[in-house]
């Protein structure tokens, strides 16, 4: 199972929206709505930030949205703030004998 | 509030063996499916094995089939990861996770000579 594609690093300033883009196959993302996204800080360990596709965890900022198209997967982040600096990640249920992968991440940078 | 502590990571030659330890508290242990995912340095998520709640039901990553060997006591709430014919590719942060929802904090794995 090869790893989800994500774009190595996106930026923007504070206040913009970003959007992350995660691109699987048919496979995974295609076929199941099982999309999460990750928030991952230096040292720290990855905490999830949407489930299914489109839905936060309780306590996780509205200014994140996640969405799917076909095989790809986003990740919106609004109202963009420093605290939003780090790596993300996304992952999707495959369906197999090795039922999970990850994306590639991305590092976000707040200008 | 849910918590995942793992233990056990260490150095260790190649060739050697570890064992990893999870404890979890502050949710239903035994009804959660249960997975350990890596980190290498300055790498990328890598998903390891997963085990099924009550079935023993079990999955894992080709890159570690046949040496890692996942398991769970549900009666003490804990997560396991024997790893065996441990390769320098193995070091990296382990981390257990209940559903790839919550995770712990990690313990090092480092494979060297």
């Amino acid at each position: 199972q090869s790893a989800l594609t994500q774009p190595a690093s996106v930026s923007g300033s504070p206040g913009q929206s970003i959007t992350i883009s995660c691109t699987g196959t048919y496979s995974d993302i295609g076929t199941y709505n099982s999309v999460s996204w990750y928030q991952q800080h230096p040292g720290k360990a990855p905490k999830l930030i949407i489930y299914d596709v489109t839905n936060r965890p309780s306590g996780v900022s509205n200014r994140f949205s996640g969405s799917k198209s076909g095989n790809t997967a986003s990740l919106t982040i609004s109202g963009l703030q420093a605290d939003d600096e780090g790596d993300f990640y996304c992952s999707s249920y495959t369906g197999t004998d090795t039922p999970y992968v990850f994306g590639t991440g991305t590092t976000v940078t707040v200008l | 509030e849910e918590q995942l502590v793992e233990s056990g990571g260490g150095l260790v030659q190649p060739g050697g063996s570890l064992r990893l330890s999870c404890v979890a508290s502050g949710f239903s242990f035994s009804t959660y499916g249960m997975n350990w995912v890596r980190q290498a340095p300055g790498k990328g998520l890598e998903w390891v094995s997963y085990i099924g709640s009550y079935r023993p039901t079990t999955f894992y990553a080709d890159s570690v089939k046949g040496r890692f060997t996942i398991s769970r006591d549900n009666a003490k709430n804990s997560l396991f990861l024997q790893m065996n014919s441990l390769r320098a590719e193995d070091t990296a942060i382990y981390y257990c996770a209940k559903d790839l929802s919550s995770w712990g904090q990690g313990t090092v794995v480092t494979v060297s000579s």
